[in-house]
């Protein structure tokens, strides 16, 4: 059974960091691109960051300017997302989910997401 | 910034055929797909590649795509398929992903 778990979530001030991961099993997970999506309090869902099986794509929204490194460790089954330079808009329930494209747009399965807030 | 433009909210009375639409400029050269959410849940796609439905999803979720505008088609709707629709996609470069801002489908 495919299962992607978030973790990592948790209340930070503005300004500090926060490290998502998302474990992943049932799959082999090295063959699969993967994503993060997030979603703020009663908003829309918002693409965050796109990375490729092995590493060699790797896409970020326009809105992160740079504050947040996506990555992965096939040999862990792991997936990453750095977050630094929290702000308070950074506020959301973070998913992964699994590409089965090559555009990483077609995401089979989700994890049921990790809520980070940034707040004081 | 790249965008996609659905209408925030759509009503049906059960059995009834609902329509969403989602417009994009980059649509006529990049595939449309379509993700349900229900409230508390994490989304599930419904409709890929414009209008292929992947298993598991029921035969009244259609789609098309033509010219700059994807449309989802619920044929039939049941009260069960209340939940916001997403529509997704890329730029004409591929390298940026957007979600469009969500339709509220109600059924009742």
């Amino acid at each position: 059974e495919v299962q992607l778990v978030e973790s990592g979530g948790g209340l930070v001030k503005p300004g500090g960091s926060l490290r998502l991961s998302c474990a992943a099993s049932g799959f082999t997970f090295s063959r699969y691109s993967m994503n993060w999506v997030r979603q703020a309090p009663g908003k829309g869902l918002e693409w965050v960051s796109s990375i490729s099986s092995g590493s060699s794509y790797i896409y970020y929204a326009d809105s992160l300017k740079g504050r947040f490194t996506i990555s992965r460790d096939n040999a862990k089954n792991s997936l990453y997302l750095q977050m630094n330079s929290l702000r308070a808009e950074d506020t959301a329930v973070y998913y992964c989910a699994r590409a089965v494209d090559t555009a990483m747009v077609s995401y089979d399965y989700w994890g049921q997401g990790t809520l980070v807030t940034v707040s004081s | 910034s790249y965008e996609l433009t659905q209408p925030p909210s759509v009503s049906v009375s059960p059995g009834q055929t609902a329509r969403i639409t989602c417009s994009g400029d980059a649509l006529p050269k990049k595939y449309a797909y379509w993700y349900q959410q229900k409230s508390g849940q994490a989304p599930v796609l419904v409709i890929y590649e414009d209008n292929k439905r992947p298993s598991g999803i029921p035969e009244r979720f259609s789609g098309s795509s033509s010219g700059t505008m994807a449309t989802l088609t619920i044929s039939g709707a049941q009260v069960e398929d209340e939940a916001d629709y997403y529509c997704y996609s890329t730029d004409s470069s591929g390298n940026h992903r957007v979600f469009g801002g969500g339709t509220k489908l109600t059924v009742l």
